[in-house]
């Protein structure tokens, strides 16, 4: 069965400083990975996906993030985090398991800017 | 506004009572996602659609809830006899098969006194 890890649950960081938010996955299968970022009292908002082509992957608002098979990890990375990056970050593995995609969602990672 | 529709977007009631949450889908989505998120958690999944079918159930969703998509385009999420175990933000996705992701509403909020 597939599943995410995200390693702590709140991450503080100081205004330009780098971000980096760590997610390990589990799947048996060659996986879709995500990352997807919600504000207080909304919805998700996909970030950046990896679908299997090129290992780095640039998202929006800055944001990139690198899937490593061997160490089975999708880790986010910013080089300078802005006050409007304060918000709550998903990790999510995705497979096709019983004729549908079967997306899994990990803890969260609350990122608290500093300014 | 193209984008998944969910309402309302907060509900507030008394245990005991039902409620009904409505999803509309991205237009051209045939596959459609409810979940549930609480507190400090990650979204957890409900059930699927693929046009009317339900074709999957989580153990999370007893009997008390029940989904439907009638024609295959809104979806609606009814939970009776609500607990107060049943406060959490419900969220709507649709899935768009051509690029591979979910893409949410705002999500419906439910407070159970």
């Amino acid at each position: 069965a597939q599943s995410v890890t995200q390693l702590g649950s709140h991450v503080s960081v100081s205004e330009g400083a780098l971000v980096l938010l760590r997610c390990n996955y589990s799947s048996s299968v060659p996986p879709y990975l995500f990352w997807y970022v919600q504000y207080p009292n909304q919805g998700l908002q996909l970030l950046l996906k990896y679908t299997s082509a090129a290992t780095l992957v640039k998202g929006i608002n800055g944001f990139e993030a690198e899937f490593k098979k061997s160490e089975t990890s999708f880790h986010l990375t910013k080089p300078s985090a802005h006050m409007s990056d304060a918000a709550e970050y998903f990790c999510a593995v995705s497979e096709i398991t019983g004729g549908y995609q079967k997306v899994t969602f990990g803890t969260g990672t609350k990122l608290q800017v500093i300014p | 506004d193209t984008g998944v529709s969910q309402n309302p977007r907060h509900k507030i009631t008394k245990r005991g009572q039902n409620v009904t949450f409505r999803c509309d889908p991205i237009s051209e989505h045939n596959r459609l996602y409810w979940y549930r998120q609480t507190l400090g958690q990650g979204p957890e999944f409900l059930t699927y659609f693929q046009n009317e079918a339900q074709l999957e159930k989580s153990r999370l969703l007893s009997d008390r809830f029940s989904a439907e998509r009638p024609k295959g385009s809104f979806s609606t999420l009814e939970i009776q006899r609500t607990e107060q175990g049943d406060s959490a933000m419900y969220l709507c996705a649709s899935f768009g098969w051509g690029t591979g992701e979910l893409f949410f509403g705002e999500g419906s909020r439910l407070t159970v006194l």
